[in-house]
């Protein structure tokens, strides 16, 4: 079972260079985010997609976009890559959203602009 | 706002010593708690989950009560293991993913 999965696991950009993060989910979930994770400030929601055909702004979402291309896969793309951008990115998703819910993470990727 | 507060680290400890981590947080509401795993190279994984005031979450050896009166949800181990190095968030939500809110880390590293 291979849950949340992302590409690509490590990739170095130049500032202005654009890309985009893939993530898929085989759990059948309706709700997915990206979140990006900086040094001493745990994780940040970036976007988040409730259901299909919906999508949300996050904590911080500037800088990016998102695409929820169907029930399983969530993209998040950088259009202009910027040195404030270098993190690790996670996608997670969920069954639906509720307090009680378990979230699944994906393994991560890791993102350096210079 | 919602917001978590984990004790500072770096933490070191030595094989089979007592673990405690602690997390006290901010919320309006009655948040779920939880506690995330992450080992070097990878994501997070739930470590332990508690929805409501004095249930314990456990798992692994690990343990966590969800304490009310004093907004708190501290990770305890009673022996731990070099296989416990890893990075511990604590975490809560009151509506899912949308509204999870993370403590900064805590880095353990256990030595042998």
């Amino acid at each position: 079972n291979a849950g949340v999965t992302q590409t690509p696991k490590f990739q170095v950009l130049k500032t202005g260079q654009s890309m985009t993060l893939q993530c898929a989910q085989d759990m059948n979930h309706n709700s997915m985010y990206w979140y990006r994770q900086d040094p001493g400030m745990g994780l940040r929601l970036i976007y988040y997609s409730a259901s299909e055909g919906t999508t949300d702004k996050g904590e911080v979402p500037n800088g990016y976009n998102v695409s929820r291309l169907n029930k399983r896969e969530f993209s998040l793309r950088l259009e202009s890559a910027a040195p404030s951008q270098t993190s690790v990115y996670f996608c997670a998703s969920e069954s639906a959203p509720g307090a009680g819910n378990t979230i699944y993470f994906g393994e991560g990727s890791w993102l350096t602009v210079v | 706002g919602n917001s978590v507060t984990q004790m500072e680290g770096p933490v070191t400890l030595s094989e089979e010593a007592f673990l405690t981590i602690n997390c006290t947080y901010t919320a309006t509401g009655y948040p779920s708690l939880f506690w995330y795993v992450q080992y070097p190279g990878e994501g997070l994984q739930l470590l332990l989950k508690a929805t409501k005031a004095d249930d314990k979450g456990s798992n692994k050896g690990f343990e966590a009560t969800y304490r009310k009166e004093t907004t708190s949800f501290h990770l305890e181990k009673g022996s731990v293991q070099v296989s416990d190095s890893a990075v511990y968030f604590c975490a809560l939500s009151d509506r899912g993913a949308q509204k999870l809110v993370f403590g900064q880390g805590t880095r353990l590293t256990i030595n042998p």
